[in-house]
């Protein structure tokens, strides 16, 4: 069974470009969430989908970043225009019910320059 | 404030030694915990989990945690590491229908 996929693995964008990434989550998990661990800190929460809806999205840090999660399957999340402190890595996770056991992608490395 | 403590940035241990990594929470009620790793190029993996029940935890990899009410804490535990448990370890806490709360992380080394 495929594990929790995300592209690209690095991304290296110049200051106010626009970057998409993408996570595909495990074949038939419900749950699908986005973390983000700015360098030296604590990987933190950004928001939580249920399907297609946003069940959660407390943690997104300010109307630069757009999350879908169209037909309920992939998600994308879009950083426009992206900022220097939006330098990190960036999680997806997915799971069966909320919280029980969330199964982590690789991340994608984003640096903006 | 609901917060997740790991004390030790990071800590090197001679392979074949035993290994303790502290993690202490701050939360509302008894969360969920968890102990999950990332090896270089790697995702994060889960190690281990505490719902309810006995509070003596056993995981992958030989990994074990000890979860203690009385002082809000969910120690990790191995008693021989060997070289390829090098990584960062990561404690958080949460429960159904809430967002993990991770710590800081603890970069473990493994020295011949």
């Amino acid at each position: 069974e495929a594990g929790v996929t995300q592209f690209p693995s690095h991304s290296v964008i110049e200051k106010g470009q626009t970057v998409t990434l993408r996570c595909d989550p495990i074949s038939g998990h419900d749950n699908l969430y986005w973390y983000r661990r700015v360098m030296g800190k604590e990987i933190k929460f950004l928001l939580h989908f249920v399907k297609e809806s946003k069940q959660d999205e407390s943690g997104m840090p300010n109307n630069r970043f757009l999350a879908e999660r169209t037909g309920g399957t992939y998600s994308t999340l879009k950083v426009q225009p992206a900022e220097l402190e939006d330098s990190g890595v960036y999680f997806c996770a997915s799971s069966i019910q909320p919280n029980t056991e969330a199964f982590f992608g690789q991340g994608t490395r984003l640096t903006v320059v | 404030a609901q917060s997740v403590t790991q004390p030790d940035i990071h800590i090197t241990v001679s392979e074949g030694a035993s290994l303790e990594l502290r993690c202490n929470y701050s939360y509302g009620a008894t969360p969920y915990l968890f102990w999950y790793v990332q090896s270089p190029g790697q995702g994060l993996q889960l190690l281990l989990k505490y719902f309810s029940g006995d509070t003596l935890v056993q995981g992958i990899k030989g990994f074990e945690a000890e979860f203690k009410r009385s002082q809000s804490s969910f120690n990790l535990r191995k008693p021989s590491v060997h070289w390829s448990d090098a990584a960062e370890y990561f404690c958080a806490v949460g429960q159904a229908g809430t967002a993990l709360i991770f710590g800081k992380g603890t970069t473990l080394s493994v020295s011949s």
